[in-house]
């Protein structure tokens, strides 16, 4: 089957740096996609990976690495803004349609 | 206004009603998506759409019906509204001008309760 694995709580300290990590399992695999959703809020696009490094959006990066399945999102200078969930996507298929991890919940502590 | 908006933003209804969730885009995306979220959960794909008159089914599409006559909007439909299908929906569309397919763009999202 088809599966994503990601962490359901993660709790860092304001200013500090966390890491989200994903693993996936699917059929095919034409990227992997980062989405960030404050509570009450819709999901808001961050990142989107289709070969192997790091790639850096200000103080968010994130990871892929097509040979492990397996990736992750860098948070630096964590921020209380930053409290949110995040969700892991891949696209495992030509025709643009995503299949979601059930979310990493951050929870930032002054 | 620009962007993509869903209409209602709440609803309440009875198990048996038929429901109609609306979905509008002025970006001319080619793509458009329903994906449902239960609490506590990720995101699943119900229709989508590649195009105008062209829809397919996603991971959960039992229940539902959709249509797409114009580009610009999505509409999904619950023929006869169950309990189990009280939750968030969100409407999402990519694509474009600029051919970005790879980011999707949410709509603010429908609060749906089934009594």
């Amino acid at each position: 089957g088809q599966s994503l694995e990601q962490p359901s709580e993660v709790t860092a300290v304001e200013g500090a740096i966390v890491q989200i990590n994903c693993t996936y399992q699917t059929s095919g695999f034409y990227g992997l996609s980062w989405y960030q959703q404050h509570d009450g809020g819709a999901p808001t696009f961050l990142s989107y990976n289709a070969l192997d490094g790091l790639e850096e959006t200000g103080r968010f990066s994130s990871f892929l690495s097509r040979s492990d399945s397996y990736g992750y999102l860098l948070l630096q200078e964590l921020q209380m803004k930053d409290s949110a969930s995040y969700f892991c996507a891949v696209r495992d298929s030509s025709n643009y349609q995503l299949i979601w991890g059930a979310g990493t919940k951050l929870i930032i502590k002054p | 206004d620009a962007g993509i908006t869903q209409s209602p933003r709440y609803k309440i209804t009875e198990t048996g009603r038929q429901v109609t969730l609306m979905c509008h885009q002025t970006w001319s995306h080619s793509y458009m998506f329903w994906y449902r979220q239960d609490l506590g959960h990720g995101l699943r794909l119900i229709y989508y759409s590649a195009a105008a008159d062209i829809t397919d089914k996603g991971e959960v599409p039992d229940g539902y019906v959709v249509s797409r006559s114009k580009t610009e909007n999505f509409p999904l439909t619950l023929e006869s509204a169950t309990r189990s299908q009280t939750s968030v929906y969100f409407c999402a569309s990519s694509g474009g001008d600029l051919g970005n397919y790879n980011e999707q763009f949410f709509g603010p999202g429908t609060r749906l309760t089934v009594l």
